[in-house]
């Protein structure tokens, strides 16, 4: 059964620098989405995206983040800048669309990133 | 803002018992998605089980059924004859019927399935 994946599992970074989470979404499916979880809160929303644009975003999804389907594959979130309050464990998710309800997200296993 | 509660963090239940998970929400709308999740330990999350707002049958998917009281805003999620395989981090989730499609979810509760 297809998965959506994603790399590295876990990445440490130094608060300041630049990282960048990758996943690759099941292959026909067509919207994306990022969440995160930091450590003992809910997994929240950051950002959707449908036809090479984002299509919702949170409050969270400030300009220090940005999303990219860089080659019709890969889906990516990028941190320009990363915090300590960064560190969190992020989740891909995908979806095929589907004009009934019954659209499962799919979601990946998670990167676990840590800022020190 | 919709919002989702769970209020058991942890859970424990022997092997081939029942256990029920607890999980309220609060919105505004009348029509929606209601979602459990699971995610084994180092593993993604999968969908469980799920319901529509307007259905008042409540839904079943083998061992797993749900208790959904709409007026009670209450989604309970119910694990019959519990097999270790169940042990996991449950979440709840609610999706709006319309506009935003991304899923509000509650903190998990994490089950133990003791042999």
């Amino acid at each position: 059964e297809p998965e959506v994946t994603q790399t590295p599992s876990h990445q440490v970074t130094q608060m300041g620098q630049e990282v960048i989470l990758r996943c690759v979404p099941i292959s026909n499916h067509l919207y994306f989405y990022w969440y995160r979880q930091i450590l003992g809160q809910k997994v929240e929303f950051l950002v959707s995206f449908y036809n090479n644009e984002i299509s919702e975003k949170s409050e969270i999804f400030d300009d220090q983040f940005s999303v990219e389907r860089p080659d019709g594959s890969n889906f990516t979130l990028k941190i320009r800048s990363t915090k300590l309050e960064d560190s969190a464990m992020y989740f891909c998710a995908s979806r095929r669309f589907s004009a009934g309800w019954a659209d499962t997200q799919y979601f990946g296993p998670g990167t676990r990133l840590t800022v020190l | 803002a919709q919002t989702v509660t769970q209020s058991q963090p942890e859970m424990s239940v022997q092997e081939a018992e029942t256990v029920t998970l607890s999980c309220t929400y609060d919105t505004s709308e009348s029509d929606y998605y209601l979602f459990w999740y699971k995610q084994p330990p180092s593993r993604q999350m999968i969908l469980v089980i799920r319901q529509e707002a307007y259905k008042q049958q409540n839904a079943t998917e083998n061992r797993f059924s749900v208790n959904f009281q709409k007026a009670a805003k209450s989604f309970s999620l119910k694990i019959s004859d519990s097999q270790l395989g169940d042990a996991a981090m449950y979440f709840c989730a609610y999706r709006s019927i319309s506009g935003a499609n991304n899923l509000f979810f509650g903190t998990g509760t994490r089950l133990t399935v003791i042999p």
